[in-house]
């Protein structure tokens, strides 16, 4: 069972415009989210988290919003830029630190000029 | 500060064979964490290792199997290899203490099985 879903597998987002990637969860017990970015043939890094008394975090062109109610959380970049382009993942923790991280299967962004 | 390191970065093996994965973290961190990423199931949790010892793990069969050395160096093992165990081996270093923030990953193990 998929306890973090990301349900689009690739976008595609003219440069300069706004990017919003989106990402569900089933399990009420996280407590923390993040997201990871990767390009190919590198490991993913870290881009911004997000704990569960917050519903926004910015970070420069990069803020993620979190709708606990909901179970769903989306990452925005403003203003997209061609170096955005990668694979974006999210992820979630309980609030135990003994908890694994918990990632979705990812989704493509595509920079278009 | 050298980053994450995963030898090999690739591998070719056959259904059957066994393979051993190395992964150095950063200097300073001692938990080490194991991730296998697949295009169908993305990037699964496998385990976590921390002062040597297993603080986690995934729901991943026993034919997967790990270690840690006291230098935090860490190994993971593949037993009688199937072809579904093709996939990117991801390993991420953090100090654990500052949380899931200070986790850094490696390049990755691409493994190929025949």
């Amino acid at each position: 069972d998929q306890q973090v879903k990301q349900n689009s597998p690739s976008l595609s987002v003219q440069e300069g415009r706004i990017s919003i990637l989106n990402c569900d969860y089933t399990n009420s017990m996280f407590d923390y989210f993040l997201w990871y970015k990767k390009y190919p043939a590198e490991g993913p890094t870290f881009l911004i988290s997000i704990s569960s008394i917050k519903d926004k975090n910015e970070d420069g062109r990069f803020t993620v919003f979190l709708n606990k109610s909901a179970k769903h959380l989306s990452l925005h970049i403003v203003p997209s830029q061609p170096g955005d382009s990668a694979v974006y993942f999210c992820a979630a923790r309980g609030w135990n630190r003994d908890d694994k991280i918990i990632f979705g299967k990812g989704t493509r962004l595509h920079i278009l000029p | 500060k050298a980053g994450v390191t995963q030898t090999p970065r690739y591998l070719i093996k056959t259904r059957g064979q066994q393979v051993t994965l190395s992964c150095s973290p950063i200097s300073g961190h001692r938990s080490v964490s194991w991730y296998q990423q697949t295009p169908g199931q993305g990037l699964q949790f496998l385990f976590e290792y921390f002062s040597e010892t297993q603080r986690n793990k995934g729901n991943f069969p026993g034919r997967f199997s790990g270690r840690q050395f006291s230098n935090s160096r860490s190994e993971m093992n593949v037993s009688t290899l199937e072809l579904g165990d093709s996939a990117l081996y991801l390993c991420a270093s953090s100090t654990r203490t500052g949380g899931p923030k200070t986790q850094y990953f490696g390049p990755g193990t691409r493994l190929l099985v025949l």
